[in-house]
């Protein structure tokens, strides 16, 4: 079974700092490009950043470009986001998501994490 | 960045009726299209990846068409776990973009 677990949000002010995991598990995680994608409250979905299966590549979503970071750790199957300088505006559920099919395109997802910007 | 609209916003229908939606891309994506279905409090979930092709364990009455900007989802026949929250989405160029969204309801 595939599974996609994310951790890491929760309530931090406005100019801190989060770092979000998600692990994998039940697909070959190595081999699968990797994307995180937002959701504000009772909002659409919002790509954010992406990551090549090696990590060689990555893509951010202007609006977070120079704050936040994508990387991977292939050894451990887990994904993260690391999140500087947050903004009210990046309250939102964090889900990780990808596997097979090609680079950009969702199969799998986690759960979803809130990250709360607030003071 | 390429712009992706969704028609209409809301469809109320009834089960065993055949919704069709719509999603418009503001320049050609080719097929590189996929829909994914959203429950209140879920993660969204692929229904369909390059334009037409069905995820592993998407039912038959999901199909979809389309190519370069016009793209359609049809449910064949609506049945009571299909009301949700329908998304488009483009992988032709960076940066991935969604559309806005069709929520199907119950009428």
């Amino acid at each position: 079974e595939v599974q996609l677990l994310e951790s890491g949000g929760g309530l931090v002010q406005p100019g801190g700092s989060l770092r979000l995991s998600c692990t994998a598990s039940g697909f070959t995680f190595s081999n699968s490009a990797m994307s995180w994608v937002r959701q504000a409250p009772g909002k659409g979905l919002d790509w954010v950043s992406s990551i090549s299966s090696s990590g060689a590549t990555t893509y951010y979503a202007d609006s977070v470009k120079g704050r936040f970071t994508i990387s991977r750790d292939n050894s451990k199957d887990t994904l993260y986001l690391q999140m500087n300088s947050l903004r009210p505006e990046d309250m939102a559920v964090y889900f990780c998501a990808g596997g097979k099919y090609n680079f950009g395109t969702l199969a799998y997802w986690g759960q979803g994490t809130l990250v709360t910007v607030s003071s | 960045e390429i712009v992706l609209t969704q028609s209409p916003a809301t469809l109320s229908l009834s089960p065993g009726e055949r919704p069709t939606l719509s999603c418009r891309a503001s320049q050609s994506v080719s097929s590189n299209l996929a829909w994914y279905q959203q429950k209140p409090g879920q993660a969204p979930r692929l229904l369909i990846y390059d334009a037409s092709n069905r995820a592993t364990g998407i039912p038959a009455r999901f199909s979809a068409s389309g190519s370069g900007t016009d793209f359609t989802l049809t449910i064949s026949s609506l049945e009571p776990e299909d009301f949700a929250v329908y998304y488009c989405q483009q992988r032709s160029n960076w940066p991935l973009t969604f559309g806005g969204g069709t929520k199907v309801e119950i009428k």
